[in-house]
C-alpha cells in the first residue's frame, strides 16, 4: 500500500523568501502525485499534479513540484512568497491500479512573516 | 456552480448522541468520499462511494455509517457520539475511474467542526 511522509510539520519564511516543502511517498507501483492547499477554515483545493511527462509541473500562482522517481519525492517549490501563501499544503499519492485510494500526508503549515 | 456543500458547519454534541452530516454534490461525480481532519494526522478515509447504491469502508470507519441513495448525496451518521470523533470532516468528490481515484481533481467542501463534550 502507499504512503506519503511531509518531512516539515511548520515551514515559518519571511515574505519574498523561498520555500521549499518536502514530500516522500512509497509505493510499488507508478502513481499519481498531488499537492492540495488548505487556507484557514476552508476545504482543500487543488494546487498542482503530476499525472505522465514532464516531471516538473506548474501551479498559476507561481508553485511548481519536481516528480523525483528514483527519490520518491514530489517537493512543493516557490522563488519568492507571499503572505497570501500561509496556508496548510498536504501532498497526496495515488496509485495506478484499480482500487486506489488517494492517501494525504500530515500536511505542512507555511507561514509567510512580513 | 455550488460544487460541494457541507451542512453543517459547526455542532457541538454530548457523548452518546447522534447525528448525520449532509453532502451534497452538483457535478455529477459517481466517487465521494467522507474523511476526517486532526491536527497533524493528515486526513484520514473514513468512508467512500462509487455511486450510487454502493459504499465501502476507508482507513477508519468505526464509529461511522453511510448511505448513498442518489449520485448528489453522501450523508455520514454517527449513531454514539465519543470524544474521540470530534474532529473538522470533509466530503470529497471526484470523477474518478473504474475501481479507484484515478488522476482527476477531488473537490473538497467547506468542513464541518464537531465538538463531542
Amino acid at each position: 500500500a502507499q504512503s506519503v511522509t511531509q518531512l516539515d510539520s511548520q515551514v515559518p519564511v519571511f515574505e519574498e523568501a523561498p520555500v521549499e516543502l518536502r514530500c516522500n511517498y512509497s509505493s510499488s507501483v507508478s502513481v499519481y502525485l498531488f499537492w492540495y492547499v488548505q487556507y484557514p477554515n476552508q476545504g482543500l483545493q487543488l494546487l498542482l499534479k503530476y499525472l505522465s511527462g514532464s516531471t516538473l509541473v506548474e501551479s498559476i500562482n507561481g508553485f511548481e513540484a519536481e516528480f523525483n522517481k528514483s527519490q520518491t519525492s514530489f517537493h512543493l517549490r516557490k522563488p519568492s512568497v507571499h503572505i497570501s501563501d500561509t496556508a496548510e499544503y498536504f501532498c497526496a499519492v495515488s496509485e495506478m491500479t484499480s482500487g486506489s485510494r488517494l492517501t494525504f500526508g500530515e500536511g505542512t503549515q507555511l507561514t509567510v512573516n512580513p | 456552480n455550488a460544487g460541494v456543500t457541507q451542512t453543517p458547519k459547526f455542532r457541538i454534541l454530548k457523548i452518546g448522541q447522534s447525528m448525520t452530516l449532509q453532502c451534497t454534490q452538483d457535478m455529477n461525480h459517481n466517487y465521494m468520499y467522507w474523511y476526517r481532519q486532526d491536527p497533524g494526522m493528515g486526513l484520514k478515509l473514513i468512508y467512500y462511494s462509487v455511486g450510487a447504491g454502493i459504499t465501502d469502508k476507508g482507513e477508519v470507519p468505526n464509529g461511522y455509517n453511510v448511505s448513498r441513495s442518489t449520485t448528489e448525496d453522501f450523508p455520514l451518521r454517527l449513531e454514539l457520539a465519543a470524544p474521540s470523533q470530534t474532529s473538522v470532516y470533509f466530503c470529497a468528490s471526484n470523477e474518478g475511474w473504474t475501481g479507484g481515484w484515478g488522476n482527476t481533481e477531488a473537490f473538497f467542501g467547506q468542513g464541518t467542526r464537531l465538538t463531542v463534550v
